[in-house]
């Protein structure tokens, strides 16, 4: 079956730290992966995915991630936080066309 | 182009009471899921369709909720009666199959 295992419930970072979310996935073949970001009382936008080529991806807001096939791995990183990056994030496995398995997600808290 | 819209927004209601969410997806996407989001935990897939036909409903309480697509685009999503423990954000997301789901702003509801 599949899963997602994000260990770190919570993260505090200062403002301009370069940070690194963990994501660990069970899959059975190559899954297509996502991170998602929510803000309080929003819905879920995408950051970046990785679908197949290029293990290093870029998202919106200067995020990127990079899948690691040997680690079963898609850690998420940033290299200077901002305050408004404070939210919660979500990894999700899935495929074209069934439904995304989440993590627990990882919320991140920002001080000045 | 329009995000996913759902509406209400916020619900309250008492246990053993009934409710009902409205989703309207993006044009032109053919899939439409809903998932519950429990405070403290990632989305959770409840039912997916494919234009009005069920794909998935296996983690979906069939003796208390309900979910229909009639035409292929908005969906309805039903909780008859409701319990406690259905207090959550209710997600609903399109996509087009092509592996990347949009989100709407979520309806959060609350059972007393």
């Amino acid at each position: 079956a599949q899963s997602v295992t994000q260990p770190d419930i919570h993260i505090t970072v200062s403002e301009g730290a370069s940070l690194e979310l963990r994501c660990n996935y069970s899959y059975g073949a190559t899954p297509y992966l996502f991170w998602y970001v929510q803000s309080p009382g929003q819905g879920l936008q995408l950051l970046l995915k990785y679908f197949s080529g290029d293990t290093l991806v870029q998202g919106i807001k200067g995020f990127e991630a990079e899948f690691k096939r040997s680690q079963s791995s898609f850690n998420l990183r940033k290299p200077s936080v901002h305050w408004s990056d404070a939210a919660e994030y979500f990894c999700a496995v899935g495929t074209r066309s069934e439904k995304l398995v989440f993590g627990k997600g990882t919320k991140l808290t920002v001080n000045p | 182009e329009a995000g996913v819209a759902q509406s209400p927004r916020y619900k309250i209601i008492e246990k053993r009471q009934s409710v009902a969410f409205w989703c309207n997806p993006i044009s032109g996407h053919a899939t439409l899921y809903w998932y519950q989001q429990i405070l403290g935990q990632g989305p959770k897939l409840l039912i997916q369709f494919q234009n009005n036909g069920v794909v998935d409903d296996s983690q979906l309480p069939k003796d208390r909720f309900s979910a229909e697509r009639l035409k292929g685009v908005d969906s309805t999503l039903k909780i008859q009666p409701a319990k406690l423990e259905d207090s959550a954000v209710y997600l609903c997301a399109s996509s087009r199959n092509n592996g990347e789901q949009f989100f709407g702003p979520g309806t959060r509801l609350t059972v007393l």
